[in-house]
């Protein structure tokens, strides 16, 4: 049983469009990671989240995490060619291990 | 300041034989994780080094797997004999100590094994 659920499992979108994916959990988490991942590299951190109802953004992404911290979102506006790739979501609790996704992949056609 | 860095970056390898992977941890990092994704599925935990201690070794399949990471800087995983099953992209991850009350892991760039 797959403790994180990522939704869609693929997005493929024209330049310019918003797009949000969602990450949803039937837990509770102390803190939730959004990662980004490239082929033949590793997750990359792109934020964390840690208070129920917390809003993050970063340039053209706004992460939230729910006001009881089971779920979370990403939100990309304009989305750009470079915006392709994996995101990945993770939640841990108590600075133990992190349990993941099965992530997104998205595509950004020009 | 250099990330998490991870040898071999492929490895092919027959069924029986062994194989050891590397990390070695962002410098100053007490915290050292083992992942692994198999084909199509999620990222799932193996274990989790404090320094040179095994503080959760829950996620490790069964003991053709071994950890280790004397000194508490890096690590190696080895599998023996290694299985078809195995094959799959590895990823080593490190996180200061816990002093910022939550976890924000930094990751490698992964071990992609196959075993034929």
């Amino acid at each position: 049983t797959q403790l994180l659920e990522q939704s869609p499992q693929f997005l493929s979108i024209q330049e310019g469009e918003n797009l949000t994916v969602y990450c949803n959990s039937s837990s509770v988490f102390s803190s939730l990671q959004w990662y980004r991942q490239e082929p033949g590299e590793g997750p990359v951190l792109l934020v964390t989240v840690v208070t129920g109802g917390e809003v993050k953004k970063l340039k053209r992404l706004t992460f939230q995490f729910g006001d009881a911290r089971k779920d979370s979102s990403l939100h990309i506006t304009a989305a750009q060619p470079g915006d392709t790739g994996l995101y990945l979501c993770a939640g841990s609790n108590n600075n133990n291990d992190m349990r993941f996704g099965a992530g997104t992949r998205l595509t950004v056609k020009p | 300041e250099a990330g998490v860095t991870q040898f071999p970056s492929h490895s092919v390898i027959e069924k029986g034989q062994t194989v050891t992977l590397r990390c070695d941890p962002i410098s100053g990092h007490d915290n050292l994780y083992w992942y692994r994704r198999v084909m199509g599925k999620e990222i799932k935990f193996l274990l989790h080094f404090v320094k040179e201690s095994k503080q959760d070794e829950s996620g490790m399949p069964n003991n053709r797997f071994l950890a280790e990471r004397t000194g508490g800087t890096y690590s190696t995983l080895k599998v023996q004999p290694a299985e078809l099953e195995d094959s799959g992209v590895y990823f080593c991850a490190s996180s200061p100590d816990g002093t910022s009350g939550y976890n924000e892991q930094f990751f490698g760039p992964g071990t992609r094994l196959t075993v034929l």
